[in-house]
């Protein structure tokens, strides 16, 4: 059975950081693309970041470019999103998603963790 | 980036109702398109992937269609567990995806 678990979030003040964590297991994690989804709270879905299988590539939405930083352990499987420079904005709740497909990433997401809130305020 | 609007954004239904959700595309992306399920608090679950492609384990009550710039997402006979939120996305322009605003489907 697939499983994504998410840990790290939290209240943090606005210009501080934080780095959230997704434990994957049930799937070849070394295969597959993964990303990062947000959700503010009361609001629809946005695409933040995502990383490809080897973690020779990732992409930012422009939102968290130059903030956030995307990785990957395949030895741990584990991805992480490091956030630095936080902004009441980016308050959500974050969820680490995994591509359908292995190898090239589709950008269709099939499995979800159940998200974690950042809150950032003072 | 490419905006995706759905319409409309709340639909009230009644149990055993056809309903159909719509999401258009400002530029073309082929049949690139995900429909996505979400209930209150949990995360969301894929239903429809290429536009029309059914994800496996979910009820055959929920078909996609469309190409290019409109979609639909329809549920032939609503059943209970079918309210909740539903967003389409876009990833013609991966890794540029955006998502709808989401259609709220709720009890009449």
């Amino acid at each position: 059975e697939v499983q994504l678990v998410e840990s790290g979030g939290g209240l943090v003040q606005p210009g501080g950081s934080l780095r959230l964590s997704c434990s994957a297991s049930g799937f070849t994690f070394s295969s597959y693309a993964m990303h990062w989804v947000r959700q503010a709270p009361g609001k629809g879905l946005e695409y933040v970041s995502a990383i490809s299988s080897n973690g020779g590539s990732t992409y930012y939405a422009d939102s968290v470019k130059g903030r956030f930083t995307i990785s990957r352990d395949n030895s741990k499987n584990t991805l992480y999103l490091q956030m630095s420079s936080l902004r009441a904005e980016d308050t959500a709740v974050y969820y680490c998603v995994k591509d359908h497909d292995s190898g090239a990433s589709t950008g269709v997401f099939d499995y979800w963790g159940q998200g974690t809130l950042v809150t950032v305020s003072s | 980036d490419i905006q995706m609007t759905q319409s409309p954004s709340t639909l009230s239904a009644s149990v055993g109702d056809r309903v159909t959700i719509t999401c258009r595309a400002s530029q073309s992306i082929s049949s690139w398109l995900a429909w996505y399920q979400q209930k209150p608090g949990k995360a969301p679950k894929l239903l429809i992937y290429k536009a029309s492609s059914l994800e496996s384990g979910v009820p055959s009550r929920f078909s996609g269609s469309g190409s290019g710039t409109e979609f639909t997402l329809t549920i032939s006979s609503l059943q209970p567990d079918d309210f909740a939120t539903y967003y389409c996305q876009q990833y013609n322009s991966y890794p540029a995806i955006t998502f709808g605003q989401g259609t709220r489907l709720e009890i009449k």
